[in-house]
């Protein structure tokens, strides 16, 4: 069985551009989560689907948003980049949204701005 | 308020010595706990969780993890440390005031000595 799958691996990109960042779950998994991981703050959450319904969102400005699609495959994207977007962007998925369900992750996409 | 502690940044030992590293949560309810490995530029392992029964959980790669509800902490276990094991630990607990995702400790880094 396939794992999660994050494209790009690596992204680098210019102050006040915008990006977008792919996550394909792993198949038969319905929710996924989205996290930034900077050595400064740690891992963070930063958004959540399921059924491509967003459940809940983290403390970040609204440059940043995401979907999900009918396959479960989501997007994130990022808009007016800033430096301190510069992070590792980590896809999760679960079969289900239980307290109980691990997650599985993403090896991330590595976004640095310039 | 759910959260984790982790109070050790990094932690070393020695091959082929017992491996703990340190957890404490704070939750409201009943706790579910994770443990997650991280290798260098990769993205989050699933190692093991604790949800309800046995204190002593057992999970991949020989690690295993107390539960203990008097001094709520769930401190991460292997009876003999290997160099490959090196890495950088992360504790969780489910959120329930975001939806039930993954609320993140800081992290620590083991480091095993040949």
């Amino acid at each position: 069985k396939a794992g999660v799958t994050q494209t790009p691996r690596y992204l680098i990109k210019t102050r006040g551009q915008q990006v977008t960042l792919s996550c394909s779950p792993i198949s038969g998994h319905r929710s996924v989560s989205w996290y930034q991981q900077t050595p400064g703050q740690g891992l963070q959450f930063l958004f959540e689907y399921f059924s491509e319904t967003q459940r809940n969102k983290g403390n970040f400005p609204g440059r940043f948003s995401g979907r999900q699609f009918s396959n479960s495959r989501s997007e994130m994207n990022v808009s007016t980049l800033e430096l301190g977007d510069s992070a590792l962007y980590l896809c999760a998925s679960s079969q289900k949204t239980d307290m109980n369900t691990e997650a599985f992750f993403g090896q991330g996409t590595r976004l640095t701005v310039v | 308020a759910q959260s984790v502690a982790q109070p050790e940044d990094q932690v070393n030992v020695a091959e082929g010595n017992p491996l703990t590293v340190k957890c404490t949560y704070s939750v409201s309810g009943n706790p579910y706990l994770f443990w997650y490995v991280q290798y260098p530029n990769r993205g989050l392992q699933f190692l093991l969780k604790y949800i309800t029964g046995d204190n002593l959980v057992k999970g991949s790669y020989g690690f295993e993890a107390e539960f203990n509800k008097s001094q709520t902490s769930f401190h991460l276990k292997k009876p003999s440390a290997l160099v490959s094991d090196s890495a950088l630990y992360f504790c969780a607990v489910r959120d329930m005031r975001k939806a039930n995702n993954l609320f993140f400790g800081t992290g620590t880094r083991l480091t095993v000595i040949p």
